[in-house]
């Protein structure tokens, strides 16, 4: 299975502050990468697919980039609701989809 | 709107069965792939099976396979996953997923059912 690690796992931030979530994959996915929100009590949420693909009714402050094996998660100017966990999740190994260990962000 | 709404999660004893079902409606049901994905208590997501639109076409994780079967009923607009010789480790919360078909990203998510397996 392909791996998929996150760091930090857990980030505390500031409303306003500009935030980026790193995630690498053990061996190249391509583009093969989306990210989802989870809050706490709640499903995830799809962000972004295909690495940088915003989707629909997902904020603008939300992006998307990478290639391979490293991407990122950015968060332009963090909101109150934006305080979550966000995982990544590999779509290019199918059957074997995997997700990273996610990262909480906090609120400082 | 897209709705996912599982059902038949509880509590069961380790070696024991439980089918779940998700009810889906808002979108057409059979031209969809579907997922399970679970998530432990206080722990990550961990994808456990997919089914194609027609169902002909099944897929699961090493951790469940030969214990789950997943299934569909395109005319109920159905899902299921039936568990069998259930394990303290299937203790978790299992959504259902629309799956988007070709780059294989979960688009839409059920609100999850809680199994929780323990005597």
């Amino acid at each position: 299975d392909i791996q998929m690690t996150q760091s930090p796992s857990s980030l505390s931030a500031s409303v306003g502050d500009r935030v980026t979530i790193t995630c690498r994959a053990s061996q190249s996915i391509s583009s093969y990468l989306n990210w989802y929100q989870q809050k706490p009590g709640k499903a995830p949420k799809l962000l972004i697919y295909a690495a940088s693909s915003l989707q629909s009714g997902v904020p603008s402050r939300f992006s998307g980039s990478g290639s391979g094996t490293d991407f990122t998660l950015t968060i332009s100017s963090l909101q109150p609701e934006d305080f979550a966990t966000y995982y990544c999740q590999q779509s290019y190994s199918t059957p074997g989809i995997t997700f990273g260990q996610g990262t909480r962000l906090e609120i400082k | 709107e897209v709705q996912l709404v599982e059902s038949g999660g509880g509590l069961v004893q380790p070696g024991g069965s439980l089918r779940l079902s998700c009810a889906a409606s808002g979108f057409t049901f059979s031209s969809y792939e579907m997922n399970w994905v679970r998530q432990a208590p206080g722990k990550g997501l961990e994808w456990v099976s997919y089914i194609s639109s027609s169902g002909s076409t099944i897929y699961y994780a090493d951790s469940v396979k030969g214990r789950f079967t997943i299934s569909r009923d395109n005319a109920k607009n159905s899902l299921y996953l039936q568990m069998n010789s259930l394990r303290a480790e299937d203790t978790a919360v299992y959504y259902c997923a629309r799956d988007e078909g070709l780059l294989y990203y979960f688009d839409y998510w059920g609100q999850g059912t809680l199994v929780t397996v323990s005597s």
